[in-house]
């Protein structure tokens, strides 16, 4: 079956620490997206990408970094620069439509959390 | 940056009730659509909205891209138990940027 597969489902994180959040799609879908979710706060963009070697800030990308070095694999890193990284972390993806008018589909979810 | 402002933001209701919720914007929306979030999951989309006025339905879901195009509702007739998560609009704002969702409203089921 086609789908987004995140892992870990649950990770933990020193403080000071760099972590990457792995995302990977076999929906051969050109886009992909990295979303925050805090409660109450509804879904945040962190980073997109609409193509191989090419990605943009969205509205939150400070402390985060991210690569799209293959078409199925967008991973995301919390770097020790994101001072509140405790949230829970959605990867999607989509086909390109006109104006990003095209559904996206939803991975499980990373529970991030600090020690 | 855009937000779209969904209402109400919670609900407690008695299985066998109909459900109503909405999602409006200040700015003109192209696409409407909704997704259901489960507890610990990802959201999945429920339906699809892409011309003024399109009332959609999917099982006891229903609906409607708001003629102005700066609103969208989402009914659920006769609620049962596995109806209660968070369900979110969302819609892209502007001509190249990824879509926007709503705080999301919560929806609990009481049997």
């Amino acid at each position: 079956d086609g789908g987004i597969t995140q892992s870990p489902k649950y990770l933990f994180r020193k403080e000071g620490q760099n972590v990457t959040l792995s995302c990977e799609q076999n929906l051969n879908h050109d886009a992909m997206y990295w979303y925050r979710q805090d409660p109450g706060q509804g879904l945040r963009l962190i980073y997109y990408s609409q193509i191989v070697n090419d990605f943009q800030k969205g509205d939150i990308a400070e402390g985060y970094s991210v690569s799209r070095e293959k078409k199925e694999s967008f991973p995301l890193t919390v770097t020790s620069a994101q001072k509140n990284p405790t949230a829970f972390y959605l990867c999607a993806s989509s086909i390109l439509g006109v104006a990003f008018n095209q559904p996206q589909h939803f991975g499980d979810g990373t529970r991030l959390s600090i020690l | 940056g855009q937000q779209l402002n969904q209402s109400p933001q919670s609900m407690f209701i008695q299985e066998g009730e109909d459900v109503s919720m909405n999602c409006t914007s200040s700015s003109i929306f192209n696409t409407w659509l909704w997704y259901k979030q489960d507890p610990g999951e990802g959201p999945v989309l429920l339906i699809a909205l892409y011309k003024a006025g399109e009332l959609t339905s999917n099982g006891r879901l229903t609906a409607q891209f708001g003629i102005t195009r700066k609103d969208s509702f989402l009914n659920i007739s006769a609620s049962i138990p596995s109806d209660v998560g968070i369900y979110f609009c969302a819609g892209p704002v502007r001509g190249n940027t990824p879509l926007v969702f709503g705080k999301g409203t919560r929806l609990s089921v009481i049997a």
